[in-house]
């Protein structure tokens, strides 16, 4: 089974603050995202990976960053924390560009003071 | 307008109904539809997976799909408490996996 592990699944942040949220995935997945869902809002796409050290911007890009040093592993930084990045945070992966299923982690629910 | 339009509900029906979940959206492009199951404090998983109008049946679940109509269904027969989740439509198109575009969600409640 496809595994996508989110490090932390709850975190409690101040405003300003540096955060760093992890996904790692084990099959070996070309294409990892960066998804926040937001009651009303469904699931946004902040940004998303291709390959080893690539990234685009997805639907809602500002005030995030990522990083992908290994093909394994993506994380999510919000480089100065704001209330309004309160959300649930989901990583996903998928096998493919032409695939449409994505394999979700189970998420990391982000409040920010 | 947003592209995909979901009732998000909540929707509460008795142990053993049928239940009718449904989206409607406004991009003719898109080619593959997707439901997902998402139960609370979890993150999605993929439920059903089409590509074409008609029906595909997997189960107690029925996925529809109406392109002319620009409209998706999810049927599940028999239903259980173990299917209260929330329920997210999904679509996009082939060689734009980071285009899918979801729905807001529709939870649903099965009461025992």
């Amino acid at each position: 089974d496809v595994k996508v592990t989110q490090s932390s699944r709850y975190l409690v942040k101040r405003t300003g603050e540096k955060v760093f949220l992890e996904c790692v995935q084990d099959m070996d997945h070309e294409n990892m995202f960066w998804y926040r869902q937001d009651p009303g809002l469904g699931l946004r796409l902040i940004y998303f990976s291709y390959d080893v050290k690539m990234k685009e911007k997805g639907d809602i890009p500002e005030g995030y960053s990522v990083s992908r040093e290994k093909k394994e592993r993506f994380s999510l930084i919000l480089e100065s924390a704001s209330t309004n990045q309160t959300s649930m945070y989901l990583c996903a992966s998928s096998p493919g560009q032409d695939t449409g299923e994505l394999f979700f982690g189970e998420g990391s629910r982000l409040t920010v003071l | 307008q947003k592209e995909v339009e979901q009732d998000p509900g909540p929707l509460s029906v008795p142990e053993g109904a049928i239940v009718s979940l449904n989206c409607t959206y406004s991009n003719s492009a898109f080619q593959y539809f997707m439901w997902y199951r998402q139960y609370s404090r979890k993150g999605p998983e993929l439920l059903m997976y089409t590509y074409s109008s008609g029906n595909k049946e997997d189960g107690r679940f029925t996925a529809q799909v109406d392109k002319s109509s620009k409209y998706i269904s999810l049927f599940i027969r028999d239903s259980q408490p173990s299917d209260s989740a929330t329920y997210l439509c999904a679509m996009g198109r082939y060689s734009s996996a980071s285009k899918i575009i979801f729905g807001s969600g529709t939870r649903l409640s099965i009461r025992p």
